[in-house]
C-alpha cells in the first residue's frame, strides 16, 4: 500500500500570513496516462471534507486562489497564500493513482496562532 | 443541487451487525464509483470501500475484508453497506462519497456521515 505521511501535523499560523503543508508518498503517483492522482481535502471542525485540489493542481469549482497545490513525483504541496479565520481545520492529503485501497495522510491540524 | 445522505448508524455490541445506506440525489449515479470513508473519534479519515458503476468490481480496506459488503441499487439511487462482526475499532463516522468516474476525480461529494459506535 501507499503510505501518504504528511508534515508538519499541527501548523499555527497567523492571520494574513501564508501557511504551507508538505504531503510525501511511499511510491511515485504518475499514473500510466501521465496525471497524478493527488487530492487535497478541508475538514472544518464539525463538518465533512470538503475536496479542494485535484490532480495536484487543479481547484475544485468555488475554492478560494488563496489555496493552490504543487508538486509531482513522491513530493506535493499544498500552500494557502494568506490565512484566514475561515482555513481553521484538519488537511489531509489523498492518493488515487494506487489503489485499492487509496490512502490518505494522517492529516494537518491547522489553526491561528 | 448534489446530495448524498447516508442512515443506519447507531450503537451495536462487539459481534452485532449494521446497515448503512446512502440515498443519492443531483447527479447519475450509474456513472459514478462510490466509497465510503469512516473516521473514528478524533482521529484522521480511512476509506473502506468502494463499487464500481454496475456493481460488479468492489475494493475493501484489508480490515473489514469478509466482514462489511458494499453493494447499490442504481434504480433507487443508493449505496449501501453492511457491517457484520463489528469491533470496537469500527466506532467511527461513516461518510458516503462519490467516488471517480470517467470524467472526473475521487471524492468531489461528501454525506453529512453516520456515527457508528460498537461498544458492550
Amino acid at each position: 500500500d501507499v503510505v501518504m505521511t504528511q508534515s508538519p501535523l499541527s501548523l499555527p499560523v497567523t492571520l494574513g500570513q501564508p501557511a504551507s503543508i508538505s504531503c510525501r508518498s511511499s511510491q511515485s503517483l504518475v499514473y500510466s496516462d501521465g496525471n497524478s492522482y493527488l487530492n487535497w481535502f478541508q475538514q472544518r471542525p464539525g463538518q465533512s471534507p470538503r475536496r479542494l485540489i485535484y490532480k495536484v493542481s487543479k481547484r475544485d469549482s468555488g475554492v478560494p486562489d488563496r489555496f493552490s497545490g504543487s508538486g509531482s513525483g513522491t513530493e506535493f504541496t499544498l500552500k494557502i497564500s494568506r490565512v484566514e479565520a475561515e482555513d481553521v481545520g484538519v488537511y489531509y492529503c489523498m492518493q488515487g493513482t494506487h489503489w485499492p485501497p487509496r490512502t490518505f495522510g494522517q492529516g494537518t491540524k491547522v489553526e491561528i496562532k | 443541487e448534489v446530495q448524498l445522505v447516508e442512515s443506519g448508524g447507531g450503537l451495536v455490541q462487539p459481534g452485532g451487525s449494521l446497515g448503512l445506506s446512502c440515498a443519492v440525489s443531483g447527479f447519475t449515479f450509474s456513472r459514478y464509483w462510490m466509497s465510503w470513508v469512516r473516521q473514528a473519534p478524533g482521529k484522521g479519515l480511512e476509506w473502506v470501500a468502494n463499487i464500481k458503476e454496475d456493481g460488479s468490481d468492489k475494493y475493501y480496506v484489508d480490515s473489514v475484508k469478509g466482514r462489511f459488503t458494499i453493494s447499490r441499487d442504481n434504480a433507487k439511487k443508493s449505496l449501501y453497506l453492511q457491517m457484520n462482526s463489528l469491533r470496537a475499532e469500527d466506532t467511527a463516522v461513516y461518510y458516503c462519497t462519490r467516488d471517480q468516474d470517467s470524467n472526473s476525480d475521487a471524492f468531489d461529494v461528501w454525506g453529512q456521515g453516520t456515527m457508528v459506535t460498537v461498544s458492550s
